[in-house]
């Protein structure tokens, strides 16, 4: 167990429907990332926070979002889905925003049918 | 742009075995991290072993070790008496030590097959 917890487990959605998916970090771990896994792209960073404030992005479409709470928890939320958004969805915390390992939760895998 | 290439889809090995796995990366920075991570059939994200650019002593973790080739861009992972548990798919990752981000760059991944 990472530490990490990542909620729902499993998300079945129908598309143009909206979802959020939800991640606690580890405790004491101020940065948050969101990773996407498709068969297709692999595995792919999607955005970067740290202690609240966005750090670093990478392919995350206009359609996705994402936000760090004061409690440090994040949601990235998924909007307009469609049947090409259907991945296992990684959230991982670390202490710092550099310089550290980075610890996976367990994944959502969300279904767009 | 870095990329991380692993060039083995698949590796089979026999149980108490060692088998080593290949991953390359492109880069031109000179300070940062590799990893080799772990998803087992859980597809649970499981770190295996670090090993930091600057240092040149290998890194190792009980049956885990890898052999680092800066000057050839080279990371593979050598695993020791192989355990059915070993069995996995087992990631490379390659992240940056600078301002530029922090995110991880992930090779496709290989499939390990550990057979008794």
């Amino acid at each position: 167990d990472s530490g990490v917890t990542q909620t729902p487990k499993h998300l079945i959605t129908a598309t143009g429907q909206r979802v959020t998916l939800r991640c606690s970090p580890r405790s004491g771990d101020l940065s948050v990332y969101w990773y996407q896994q498709s068969l297709d792209q692999g595995l792919q960073f999607l955005i970067q926070y740290y202690n609240g404030e966005e750090r670093a992005k990478g392919n995350i479409l206009e359609r996705f979002s994402a936000q760090q709470f004061p409690d440090l928890h994040s949601e990235l939320n998924l909007s307009s889905l469609e049947l090409g958004d259907s991945a296992l969805y990684f959230c991982a915390s670390s202490v710092l925003a550099h310089g550290d390992t980075q610890y996976f939760g367990p994944g959502t895998r969300l279904t767009v049918l | 742009a870095q990329t991380v290439t692993q060039s083995q889809p698949e590796m089979s090995v026999q149980e108490a075995e060692t088998v080593t796995l290949s991953c390359t990366y492109d880069t031109s920075e000179s300070d940062y991290y590799l990893f080799w991570y772990k998803q087992p059939p859980s597809r649970q994200m499981i770190l295996v072993i670090r090993q930091e650019a600057y240092k040149q002593q290998n890194a190792t973790e009980n049956r885990f070790s890898v052999n680092f080739q800066k000057a050839a861009k080279s990371f593979s992972l050598k695993i020791s008496d192989s355990q059915l548990g070993d069995a996995a798919m087992y990631f490379c990752a390659y992240r940056p030590n600078s301002n530029s981000g922090y995110a991880l760059n992930f090779g496709k991944g290989t499939s390990l097959l550990v057979t008794p």
